[in-house]
């Protein structure tokens, strides 16, 4: 069966980055494209961008374009979120989701908790 | 971008009653590319519905979509315990991908 795992819980200060990984199973890693989603504490689900696990490429909102950088590793069928000079409004779960072929999402990861606090 | 307004925001209802949550958009969404999700607190989102109107797997025929266009509506018909939760819409015919708030449906 399909599944994303993610890394683990981080406490970042503002100005710092954080890269969160997300490694897949259970389908050809190549084949579909993986999606960044995240949610505020008590907030609602907001689309980061998208990269093909296929070339590489990939599409951000614009919120977060210079910001945001995705990568994918198909040695380790591993996805990666980098997110730089983070600020306390960054703090949030951060999901990995695969999309289906359009990008909707029925596989997502468990979700990693990113705090951002002085 | 396209906005969608989810209303509620929340839905008091009891077991067994029927559930209509709405979604609505700013500008019409392309191909129907509407899905659902339903997300219960500590967890990730579930994918109830795409397409507007198809389930999707192991999805409980007592959850419908419907709709085209800027009006969309995610039915439950009969609410069982396990489907008091927050849900979701979200469309992907247009970049960016965008969510609605959110409807919380809980017990009565």
């Amino acid at each position: 069966q399909v599944q994303l795992v993610q890394s683990g819980s981080e406490v970042k200060k503002p100005g710092a980055s954080v890269k969160v990984s997300c490694k897949a199973s259970g389908y050809t890693f190549t084949t579909y494209g993986i999606s960044w989603v995240r949610q505020a504490p008590g907030q609602g689900l907001e689309w980061m961008g998208w990269i093909s696990a296929y070339n590489g490429n990939t599409h951000y909102a614009e919120k977060f374009q210079g910001r945001v950088t995705m990568t994918t590793d198909t040695s380790t069928s591993t996805a990666y979120m980098d997110l730089r000079s983070l600020r306390s409004d960054d703090t949030a779960v951060y999901y990995c989701a695969r999309v289906a072929g359009a990008d909707y999402f029925p596989h997502w990861g468990q979700g990693t908790l990113v705090t951002v606090s002085s | 971008e396209i906005v969608l307004t989810q209303s509620p925001g929340t839905l008091s209802l009891s077991p067994g009653e029927r559930a209509t949550l709405s979604c609505r958009a700013s500008q019409t969404v392309t191909s129907s590319y509407l899905a659902w999700y339903q997300q219960k607190p500590g967890q990730a989102p579930r994918l109830l519905i795409s397409g507007a109107s198809s389930r999707a797997t192991g999805i409980p025929d007592r959850f419908s979509g419907s709709g085209s266009g800027t009006d969309f509506t995610l039915t439950i018909s009969r609410l069982e315990p396990e489907d008091f939760a927050v849900y979701y819409c979200q469309q992907y015919g247009s970049s960016p991908r965008t969510f609605g708030q959110g409807t919380k449906v809980e017990i009565k």
